[in-house]
């Protein structure tokens, strides 16, 4: 079934820019989302149709979408900031949906 | 503002099905919106498991389709999880979530479900 492949994990120091990929087939013929989960907690959604920002959401957050491939930026981060973040999109026909693998954002 | 809450038995037997409901508050389950499963296994990562849609038009992740059925009611407002012949792997907190226009914008707080004899 279709993949949605994110890195494990990434660091970055308070105040620097974290990128997070997502690579997938039918990226280019389907949008991604974005979701920020917190221990314990359920996913918040963070960009919507690859690059859009739901109310509520810092400006820092933004996504943007290249071929195969969409990447969450995160300028400027937070300690808040440090989570657990997953893309989600849609099978090629749009019949079914998929989650990325998951990236872990660490914030030294 | 819609809430969305689970609930359901937090133990099942290996082999048994496991049964779910979400319960929709402030807004109809008949509006213009999916409703949808999502799972995570400890220490893992989001499952997408399946949605429906007021109409009853349901979409399934194919590697659980043969073990998954969701349903809606919409006298009581609320919309179901069964899987059947679960097993240790099955063993997940469960979300369920609205889903406007692809986003999922709105889930429950989540429940655990243990796959346990």
């Amino acid at each position: 079934s279709y993949e949605l492949t994110q890195p494990p994990s990434v660091s970055v120091s308070p105040g620097q820019t974290a990128r997070i990929t997502c690579s997938g087939d039918a990226l280019p013929k389907q949008y991604a989302y974005w979701y920020q989960q917190k221990p314990g907690q359920a996913p918040v959604l963070v960009i919507y149709k690859d690059s859009e920002r739901p109310s509520g959401i810092p400006e820092r957050f933004s996504g943007s979408s290249s071929g195969t491939t969409v990447t969450l930026t995160i300028s400027g981060v937070q300690a808040e900031d440090e989570a657990d973040y997953y893309c989600q999109s849609a099978d090629s026909s749009g019949t079914y949906g998929v989650f990325g693998t998951g990236t872990k954002v660490t914030v030294l | 503002q819609v809430q969305l809450q689970e609930s359901g038995p937090g133990l099942v037997k290996p082999s048994g099905t496991l049964s779910l409901t979400c319960a929709v508050s402030g807004g109809s389950i008949s509006s213009s919106n999916w409703w949808s499963w999502v799972r995570q296994p400890p220490g893992k990562g989001l499952e997408w498991i399946g949605e429906i849609y007021h109409s009853g038009s349901t979409n399934y992740n194919p590697s659980l389709k043969s073990r998954v059925t969701i349903s809606v009611d919409k006298s009581k407002n609320q919309f179901s999880l069964k899987l059947s012949s679960v097993t240790a792997a099955d063993t997940a907190v469960y979300y369920c979530a609205r889903v406007r226009d692809g986003v999922m914008d709105v889930w429950g707080k989540g429940t655990t479900v243990t796959v346990s004899s």
